[in-house]
């Protein structure tokens, strides 16, 4: 059972135009969520996060957006550029940031590859 | 410079052979991950290890084994019972943010 998941495999955006990429989740116990971006042969690189209480958080040309009561968020890349190209994974946790407790772990999606065209 | 180094980067197995993948962490980090990514997949974890001496098996851990001797240092051998083990292996820690962060991977290739 996909506790998150990403159900665009792939998505095509021309460069200097916005890039959402979504993802849901089930399990209402997450309470913390994060991006990653992965380059081929790569290890995936932390983007940004978000705590469930929060429905925004931004960084730069990253936004992320969160609405629990729909189980969903999103990462909105604004202006896309061709150095974005790369996969996106959407990953949650049931452990906010400086809980002093719980397993730690991080539930991933299986990705969305995001192709940013000159 | 702080980061994490896995080696190697690549590594191929003949069948029925035990196979050791290294991951070393200069971060100070208490706990580290294992994860397998398969091709079409996300990141299954394989086991992890919130402090040294102590370790847990994750979603997918049939056929591998770890250890934690040291903060630093958290292997991970790839098993003769491990039925598929062709995959791209990630090794992560994490800060107190509950933010991980990963090393470059290995891949692994049993011939």
């Amino acid at each position: 059972d996909q506790q998150v998941k990403q159900n665009s495999p792939s998505l095509s955006v021309q460069e200097g135009r916005i890039s959402i990429l979504n993802c849901d989740y089930t399990n209402s116990m997450f309470d913390y969520f994060l991006w990653y971006k992965k380059y081929p042969a790569e290890g995936p690189t932390f983007l940004i996060s978000i705590s469930s209480i929060k429905d925004k958080n931004e960084d730069g040309r990253f936004t992320v957006f969160l609405n629990k009561s729909a189980k969903h968020l999103s990462l909105h890349i604004v202006p896309s550029q061709p150095g974005d190209s790369a996969v996106y994974f959407c990953a949650a946790s049931p452990v906010p940031p400086y809980s002093g407790a719980g397993s730690y772990q991080l539930t991933f999606g299986k990705g969305t590859k995001l192709s940013v065209i000159p | 410079d702080g980061g994490i180094t896995q080696s190697p980067k690549y590594l191929f197995r003949k069948e029925g052979q035990n196979v050791t993948l290294s991951c070393e962490q200069n971060l100070n980090h208490d706990a580290m991950y294992w994860y397998r990514q398969d091709p079409g997949q996300g990141l299954r974890l394989i086991y992890y290890s919130q402090i040294v001496n102590d370790f847990q098996k994750g979603d997918i851990a049939e056929g591998y084994s770890v250890s934690r001797e040291k903060k630093e240092s958290f292997p991970l051998t790839v098993t003769s019972a491990q039925k598929n083990p062709t995959a791209f292996y990630l090794c992560a820690s994490r800060t107190l943010y509950n933010e991980q962060f990963f090393g470059p991977g290995t891949r692994l290739t049993v011939l």
